[in-house]
C-alpha cells in the first residue's frame, strides 16, 4: 500500500460550522504534513507532524488545528473559517523529516468555505 | 534568497510532440523533485534527483548540479499527460521548513 487517503474528496461548510479532515497512510511513515494550495500557487506547508508530535507550525491561524491520533492518522480540525481560506488541502507523509526523497502525496481535500 | 524558477508557466502542444520543461534554482541542492498535480489536485512524486538522469515510461529527467538546472522530458506526449509540473528542491541551508521550496509550477495542456 503505497498510498495517502485523504477524506472528504469535497467539503462544502459555512463560517460557524465545525468540520475535520482526515489523512491517512499505512506505509509506515512517521513524518505526515498538511499543505493548503490556493488556485496557480505551489503548495504551501501548513503543520509538520514527526513521530506523531508536531514539529513545525507554520503560523497557521488556530481555527485550524492539527491532531495525529497515531502514527497512520493524521487530522485537520477546522473552526470558525473564512471564505479565504478556500483551498485545496494536501496531505503528505514521508519515513522522516526532512522530507524523504520518497514523498507521497494525498488526493487533496478541495475545501469551500461560504 | 533560495529560489526556484519553471518555465514555461504554460505550455500548450500537440498529441505526439516531445515536451520539456525547465527548472532552475540560486543556490546548492542536496535533491530535486520532479512532481505531476491533475486538475483533481493530488499530487504524485515522478522523479526524486540528487545528479544524471532517470527515466520512467515516456518521463526523462535530468539535472545538471554545476548549472543549476534541471528539465523534464515528455516523449511522445498525450492527453493524458496534461497536468500542472512542479518542480521541488532540497536547499543545502536556508529551504522551507520540511526542507522542500516549491516552484509555481508548469501548466502542460496536451490536444489531441
Amino acid at each position: 500500500d503505497t498510498e495517502v487517503t485523504q477524506t472528504p474528496k469535497h467539503l462544502v461548510m459555512g463560517m460557524t460550522n465545525k468540520k475535520s479532515l482526515k489523512c491517512e497512510q499505512h506505509m509506515g511513515h512517521r513524518a505526515m504534513y498538511w499543505y493548503k494550495q490556493k488556485a496557480k500557487k505551489p503548495p504551501e506547508l501548513m503543520f509538520v507532524y514527526s513521530y506523531e508530535k508536531l514539529s513545525i507550525n507554520e503560523s497557521v491561524p488556530s481555527r485550524f488545528s492539527p491532531e495525529c491520533p497515531n502514527s497512520s492518522l493524521l487530522n485537520l480540525h477546522l473552526h470558525a473559517l473564512q471564505p479565504e481560506d478556500s483551498a485545496l488541502y494536501l496531505c503528505a507523509s514521508s519515513q522522516d523529516i526532512p522530507v524523504h526523497p520518497r514523498a507521497f502525496f494525498g488526493q487533496g481535500t478541495r475545501l469551500t468555505v461560504v | 534568497k533560495n529560489e526556484v524558477e519553471q518555465s514555461p508557466q504554460n505550455l500548450t502542444a500537440q498529441e505526439g510532440e516531445f515536451i520539456t520543461i525547465n527548472c532552475s534554482y540560486s543556490v546548492g541542492i542536496s535533491a530535486l523533485h520532479w512532481l505531476q498535480q491533475h486538475p483533481g489536485g493530488g499530487i504524485v512524486s515522478l522523479f526524486m534527483l540528487s545528479s544524471g538522469k532517470k527515466k520512467h515510461g515516456r518521463l526523462i529527467a535530468t539535472i545538471n548540479i554545476q548549472e543549476k538546472h534541471s528539465s523534464l522530458h515528455i516523449t511522445a506526449s498525450h492527453p493524458r499527460d496534461s497536468a500542472v509540473y512542479i518542480c521541488a528542491v532540497r536547499f543545502l541551508s536556508g529551504g522551507g521548513a520540511d526542507g522542500l521550496t516549491f516552484g509555481k509550477g508548469t501548466h502542460l495542456i496536451i490536444q489531441p
